[in-house]
């Protein structure tokens, strides 16, 4: 099975424009994640979707922030406009549904976005 | 609020050597604890989980790590290390019941002394 796809895997913009970041999850996976990665705060989950509907977005830093899942093999993390301060690694994370966590993220290869 | 801490930003080991990585997390209930690690320019994999049961798990690539609830920790640990172990390693707790939010530690950066 392919794994988690994102893309762009590198992108580089300037300050005000807007960045759409894209994610396949893998074949099945009934949730999917947005995390941040960069090297003050570490990880941190922006927001999850469960059957395509997001559960929780408390993580999303703000309006200029919005993710979209229109259907169960895609979905967007959009930002805009866009600030120096979003420069980071942006992964993707999908999982099985079950009836306990299962804890296992199947992680895309990041999404580096520089923004100058 | 759950969290996690991971007192060692960077540790080096030759080699052969055993290693320790440690991780301390605040919880008020029992823990799902996992450990993840990231290669360069790579995404996060799973090496070990805890839910329940046996203290000690073991994981991939000869990975194992101890819960301790009355230290409140969930140390990774390997006897061996090999250079391929060189990467950067996040322990995570989760909310039973839940699939979702997993809160990652900052990270500990592994490197192999030849």
């Amino acid at each position: 099975d392919a794994g988690v796809i994102q893309s762009p895997r590198h992108e580089v913009t300037e300050m005000g424009q807007e960045v759409t970041l894209r994610c396949k999850p893998i074949s099945g996976h009934d949730y999917l994640f947005w995390y941040r990665q960069t090297m003050m705060r570490g990880l941190e989950l922006l927001i999850y979707f469960n059957n395509n509907v997001p559960i929780d977005d408390s993580g999303m830093p703000e309006d200029r922030f919005s993710a979209k899942m229109p259907n169960a093999s895609f979905s967007t993390l959009k930002i805009q406009p866009s600030e120096p301060r979003d420069s980071a690694v942006y992964f993707c994370a999908s999982s099985r549904p079950t009836g306990v966590v299962t804890g296992e993220l199947f992680f895309g290869e990041g999404s580096r976005l520089t923004v100058l | 609020a759950q969290s996690v801490t991971q007192p060692d930003i960077h540790i080096t080991v030759s080699e052969g050597a055993s290693l320790e990585l440690r991780c301390n997390y605040s919880y008020g209930a029992t823990p799902y604890l996992f450990w993840y690690v990231q290669s360069p320019g790579q995404g996060l994999q799973l090496l070990l989980k805890y839910f329940s049961g046996d203290t000690l798990v073991q994981g991939i690539k000869g990975f194992e790590a101890e819960f301790k609830r009355s230290q409140s920790s969930f140390n990774l640990r390997k006897p061996s290390v090999h250079w391929s172990d060189a990467a950067e390693y996040f322990c995570a707790v989760g909310e039973g019941g839940s699939q979702g939010n997993l809160i990652f530690g900052k990270g500990t950066k592994l490197s192999v002394k030849p």
